[in-house]
């Protein structure tokens, strides 16, 4: 898992309350993303991260923050959780390679907005 | 342009049998051809992976066939076994950072 933790992995939260996710990696990659997962869209980029403090949207930003004060930590924020937020959401790390360039997923956290 | 897309959604296959799922992408900027393979409440990972040079890549039963021309890539999974069963990806990727997915497809392996 190249020492990728996210936390929690599961949460159940309320329509209109805050929800942080984290992400911690062990190996100081450059490189972070979080992704939401559902049925018949695959793996959708939320936002990713190239650098401390430097961090961009990807295709479903709206209703999500993130923050990367460190260089292991990447947090993932919804200001106020709706519905359509229910997801799975992973953090990735990629790694660069003399061929190739591979993406290391952390295990996932389910989270049920009510 | 940015969009890879991936068929069939879900596929079954009988043990032993050919599994193949196919991806379609228009951008030509695309260099880096890469499969995932995901197992229910784990995360992604690389399977297997190509460069747009050859035309296939074979690793073990798992083969990549690329088509330059078509702009597509398939994956084939020989003699499919039920430990086989799980949703693959494909992606592509012309900045070394940043892959464009393909929504998957749940496999099933039927014994």
């Amino acid at each position: 898992d190249a020492g990728i933790t996210q936390s929690p992995r599961h949460k159940v939260t309320e329509t209109g309350t805050p929800v942080t996710l984290r992400c911690h990696q062990t190996e100081n990659h450059r490189y972070m993303y979080w992704y939401r997962q559902d049925p018949g869209h695959g793996l959708r980029l939320i936002h990713y991260s190239y650098g401390v403090k430097d961090t961009d949207k990807g295709e479903v930003s709206d209703g999500y923050s993130v923050s990367r004060s460190k260089t292991e930590d990447f947090l993932l924020t919804l200001e106020s959780a709706t519905s359509s937020q229910t997801s799975v959401y992973f953090c990735a790390i990629s790694v660069a390679g003399a061929e190739e360039t591979e993406a290391f997923f952390g295990q996932g956290t389910r989270l049920t907005v009510v | 342009q940015q969009q890879v897309k991936q068929s069939p959604q879900s596929l079954i296959v009988q043990k032993g049998g050919i599994s193949i799922i196919n991806c379609a992408y228009e951008n030509t900027a695309f260099d880096y051809f890469p499969w995932y393979q995901q197992f229910p409440g784990k995360g992604p990972a690389l399977l297997i992976a190509i460069r747009p040079d050859v035309s296939e890549k074979k690793e073990g039963r798992f083969t990549i066939s690329f088509n330059k021309s078509a702009k597509q890539f398939s994956l084939h999974i020989m003699d499919s076994q039920p430990g086989d069963s799980a949703t693959y990806f494909c992606a592509a990727s012309m900045r070394r950072y940043q892959l464009i997915w393909g929504a998957g497809t749940k496999l099933i392996i039927k014994p």
